[in-house]
């Protein structure tokens, strides 16, 4: 069973702070790792992915990747109250179509 | 670029009737397509993989016979939902990728909203 674990929060920072959401997953053949912002009662979208060992940055967002530790987190330097929203963190191996969620971080953003 | 559109955006159905979700790429074309379903405070769950001009693969559990899907062509894939029940009422998302390369992300539609009375 490939799984992907997230903390469900709610993790709450005060404006301004940096957020930092973790995900770790089981599936060593992983290759692709993607995060997913969703607002309550919208969609997700996309805000990032990652392939490679290391740091991602893309404005106010860096993600993180360690293949030999399993582990992917996403930064959010400057939060404001507007990233308040649930982080999906998704990973995708190099066969088949499927990709695997986790269940979420609530981010919380106090003005 | 790679939109995905759904539709409708919600909708409102008695019990028994059966309720038709399309999900369109706008401008890629998409062998592969995924439905998910959302209860409130919960997490994605994957219900099926749509294949063009092929039959769907259901995840365990998830009923074929009522959750009936369409992928007769390389932009649109449909779910419809047969003889809805109150416990169906959830929110539908379509997503799929742009076709690029193997480790493209997914893009999801705005999702549909059902709910049965």
């Amino acid at each position: 069973q490939k799984e992907v674990e997230q903390n469900s929060g709610p993790l709450s920072v005060p404006e301004g702070a940096i957020a930092s959401l973790n995900c770790t997953y089981s599936d060593r053949g992983s290759q692709s790792f993607f995060w997913y912002r969703q607002y309550s009662g919208k969609s997700p979208e996309l805000i990032m992915f990652i392939y490679s060992n290391g740091d991602k940055e893309d404005g106010r967002f860096t993600a993180q990747l360690n293949k030999a530790s399993q582990y992917v987190s996403l930064l959010i330097r400057d939060s404001q109250p507007s990233d308040s929203a649930t982080y999906l963190c998704a990973v995708k191996g190099n066969y088949g179509q499927n990709f695997v969620f986790g269940p979420g971080t609530r981010l919380s953003v106090l003005p | 670029g790679a939109v995905v559109s759904q539709h409708p955006s919600w909708v409102i159905c008695k019990s028994g009737t059966s309720v038709k979700i399309e999900c369109r790429s706008l401008d890629f074309q998409a062998t592969t397509m995924f439905w998910y379903r959302q209860f409130p405070k919960q997490s994605l769950m994957l219900m099926a993989t749509s294949n063009e001009g092929s039959k769907a693969t259901y995840e365990q559990g998830v009923e074929k016979d009522k959750f009936l899907i369409n992928h007769a062509s390389l932009t649109l894939s449909t779910l419809t939902v047969t003889s809805a029940h109150p416990e169906d009422s959830s929110f539908y998302i379509c997503s799929a990728r742009d076709g690029g390369p193997y480790n493209s992300p997914l893009h999801f539609g705005n999702g549909t909203r059902l709910t049965v009375t």
